[in-house]
């Protein structure tokens, strides 16, 4: 059974730099084929992709935000870290991790869905 | 970037009646469609991957279809417990979420 867990800080302060944290069990990411992601929901808002890893190490960024966005992975800890510089109030969202099953590669952006979440984390910006 | 429109935004239904919601991307994605329903406060939930297959553990209820440009995501015989927001996703050169459709059941 795959379990996925979010943790990190919960009130920010503008211009600071987050980082969240992915614990996960059930898989490893060492598996061909695999990822895990980070996707948020700003209040009232549709869901957004931010980032993806890949069993490989290989990682992909939303477009909108690959400048303050950096995911690394700590294969023997089962975990996955997302760091999020220059936050705002705009930032301020629940914030899920998911693991990803890839369903075609030697493309440039790996196919495939998100098949586990997380419960999430409310992370709010504000002075 | 290729766009996914959702549509409706939202709908309200009653139990036992039949919903389709539907994904149009701005360019052809093959079948690489997925479809998500989310609980406020709860983790979202894998319904539908590869345009029509059906997730392990989903109800039947759910079904899905399309290729190309236009998929739809079909929920019958509604329920009390379908009431959620319901998200289609691609993977075709980035990832994105469709706008979100809010089911209501009467």
């Amino acid at each position: 059974q795959i379990t996925l867990r979010e943790s990190g800080p919960t009130l920010v302060k503008p211009t600071q730099t987050i980082s969240l944290t992915c614990t996960f069990s059930g898989f490893s990411l060492n598996t061909p084929r695999v990822g895990v992601g980070w996707i948020r929901q700003p209040p009232g808002k549709a869901l957004e992709w931010l980032a993806l890893i890949y069993w490989d190490d290989a990682k992909h960024y939303s477009p909108s935000l690959t400048s303050r966005l950096t995911i690394t992975q700590d294969t023997a800890k089962n975990q996955v870290v997302l760091t999020m510089t220059n936050m705002d109030p705009a930032d301020t969202a629940t914030y899920f991790c998911a693991h990803f099953v890839i369903t075609l590669i030697g493309v440039h952006f790996p196919r495939g869905y998100f098949d586990s979440w997380g419960q999430g984390t409310l992370v709010t910006v504000s002075s | 970037e290729i766009q996914m429109t959702q549509s409706p935004s939202s709908l309200s239904a009653s139990v036992g009646d039949r919903v389709t919601i539907t994904c149009r991307a701005s360019q052809n994605i093959d079948r690489d469609v997925s479809w998500y329903q989310h609980k406020l406060g709860e983790a979202p939930i894998l319904l539908i991957f590869g345009s029509s297959n059906l997730q392990s553990a989903v109800s039947p209820r759910f079904s899905g279809s399309g290729a190309g440009t236009v998929f739809t995501l079909t929920i019958t015989s509604l329920q009390p417990e379908d009431s959620a927001t319901y998200y289609c996703q691609h993977t075709y050169k980035t990832l994105l979420f469709g706008q979100g459709t809010r089911l209501h059941i009467k």
